[in-house]
């Protein structure tokens, strides 16, 4: 069983909206969450990470909202670009348990000009 | 120089081949992870190791055998190759995940 859901497999957005990809996590046990971007015929590269005592972490144009009671968090791109276009995958991982990280199966983002 | 190499980067074998898949890193961490991408299921740990001589599996090992020769190499063996390991596979390394994985690029592995 998944413990990292994302259940949307693709997102199409319009250049200069917001994009809002969306993660569950079922493992109370989680203390720290990361998104990573991936670009075809590249690696995951990470994108922007929160811990479990906030409820939010921006950076530039990147928030990653937090929303511990529901098990649930999501990444906002405003505003969307092109250049945004690719897959996210959420992670998470638990302090007490190596730090080990286990991924969400990702969500394809398109950007239209 | 990337900080995390995967050679090859494409291979396409046939059924009962054994295979290795290597990877190097230039970050000086100690810890470093085999994973395999299949659509929709994201990236699954196959492999890991916090040192030299610490080697542990993952979710999905079975089939799958790893060799830590130094601090900046993990390969990945799969034994017998069969077609449902067919799949993208990533190495990475970390200082801790606090900090965040960097991935290599990949290889691109087919099973005939």
């Amino acid at each position: 069983d998944q413990q990292v859901k994302q259940n949307s497999p693709s997102l199409s957005v319009q250049e200069g909206r917001i994009s809002i990809l969306n993660c569950d996590y079922t493992n109370s046990m989680f203390d720290y969450f990361l998104w990573y971007k991936k670009y075809p015929a590249e690696g995951p590269t990470f994108l922007i990470s929160i811990s479990s005592i906030k409820d939010k972490n921006e950076d530039g144009r990147f928030t990653v909202f937090l929303n511990k009671s529901a098990k649930h968090l999501s990444l906002h791109i405003v505003p969307s670009q092109p250049g945004d276009s690719a897959v996210y995958f959420c992670a998470a991982s638990e302090g007490n348990a190596g730090n080990m990280l286990t991924f969400g199966g990702g969500t394809r983002l398109m950007v239209k000009p | 120089d990337a900080d995390v190499t995967q050679t090859p980067r494409n291979r396409i074998t046939k059924t009962g081949k054994r295979i290795m898949l290597e990877c190097s890193q230039t970050k000086g961490h100690d810890r470093m992870y085999w994973y395999r991408q299949d659509p929709g299921l994201g990236l699954r740990l196959i492999y890991y190791s916090f040192d030299v001589k610490d080697i542990n599996k993952g979710e999905i090992s079975d089939g799958y055998s790893v060799s830590r020769q130094a601090q900046a190499k993990f390969s990945l063996s799969l034994e017998s190759a069969i077609p449902n390991q067919t799949a993208l596979y990533f190495c990475a390394t970390s200082e801790t995940s606090r900090y965040g994985y960097t991935f290599g690029s990949g290889t691109r592995l087919t099973v005939v």
